[in-house]
C-alpha cells in the first residue's frame, strides 16, 4: 500500500508570491491534516479536511487556505508569501477523525523556502 | 488547553543500550490519545506507538514501549537495544476527544546513538 505522497518536495518562492502544495493520502483514508514545522515554533496544526469539508482549523492567518477533493487528495495554498512562511509543510492522513485513537500517517513533507 | 512538554532537547545513548525519552502532558479531557513519532533528518514523521487514556496496559511495539503513568500525566517512550538507525528527532503528541485530527506536539528530543 502506497504511503502519503506530497508534491513538490522542495520549493523556492519569492516574497509576495503564492504557492500551492499537494497531498495524496493513503488509499482509503478520508481525513487529511496539514502541519507547519519551523525551528522556532515547532509543529503547528494548520487545518484538517474530511469528506471535502474543513473540520478543524489552527491559528494561522487567512493567507493559509486549503481544500479537499472527492478523491480525498488535498491542496493547501499560501498567498502573499512572507519570509516567516519558510518551513517544512507536512501532510497526514487517517481513516477517519472520530476518535482520539485514530492514527495519523505522515508524508515526507514539502520544504518551502521564501526569499 | 492541551500541552505536551518534552524536557530533553538532546540525548545520547550507547548502541545496544536502552533509553527513555520523557513526555508529560496536560489536558482536561478524560478521553485522549498519546502518540510518539520519529523524524529522521529526511523530514518524514514516522508513527511509532500509541497509548489511549483508558488503556490499562502500557503499549508496546517491537523495541518501543510506552511507560504510561496517568496520575502523573506522563507518557515516556522507552527504546530497548538502541541501534544506530534510531538516531533522529522524537516527538510526543496528543489528540483530545473533540479535536478531530488535530495533534498537539511537544518540542521534540534529538536522540543520538553512539557506536
Amino acid at each position: 500500500k502506497a504511503g502519503v505522497t506530497q508534491t513538490p518536495r522542495y520549493l523556492i518562492k519569492t516574497r509576495g508570491q503564492q504557492v500551492t502544495l499537494s497531498c495524496s493520502p493513503i488509499s482509503g483514508h478520508r481525513s487529511v491534516s496539514w502541519y507547519q514545522q519551523t525551528p522556532g515554533q515547532g509543529l503547528q496544526f494548520l487545518f484538517e479536511y474530511f469528506s471535502e469539508t474543513q473540520r478543524n482549523k489552527g491559528n494561522f492567518p487567512g493567507r493559509f487556505s486549503g481544500r479537499q477533493f472527492s478523491n480525498s487528495r488535498s491542496e493547501m495554498n499560501v498567498s502573499t508569501l512572507e519570509l516567516g512562511d519558510s518551513a517544512l509543510y507536512l501532510c497526514a492522513s487517517s481513516l477517519t477523525v472520530a476518535s482520539p485513537s485514530v492514527e495519523q500517517y505522515f508524508g515526507p513533507g514539502t520544504r518551502l523556502t521564501v526569499t | 488547553a492541551q500541552k505536551i512538554t518534552q524536557t530533553q532537547p538532546g540525548m545520547f545513548v550507547q548502541e545496544k543500550e536502552a533509553v527513555t525519552l520523557d513526555c508529560t502532558y496536560d489536558t482536561s479531557d478524560q478521553s485522549y490519545g498519546l502518540f510518539w513519532y520519529k523524524q529522521p533528518s529526511s523530514g518524514e514523521m514516522i508513527f511509532l506507538i500509541y497509548q489511549g487514556s483508558y488503556d490499562e496496559q502500557n503499549a508496546t511495539e517491537g523495541r518501543y514501549s510506552l511507560n504510561f503513568q496517568k496520575a502523573r500525566k506522563s507518557a515516556n517512550l522507552v527504546i530497548s537495544a538502541s541501534q544506530l538507525g534510531d538516531s533522529a528527532m522524537y516527538f510526543c503528541a496528543m489528540k483530545g476527544r473533540d479535536q478531530g485530527g488535530k495533534l498537539i506536539f511537544g518540542q521534540g528530543t534529538e536522540l543520538s546513538v553512539k557506536p
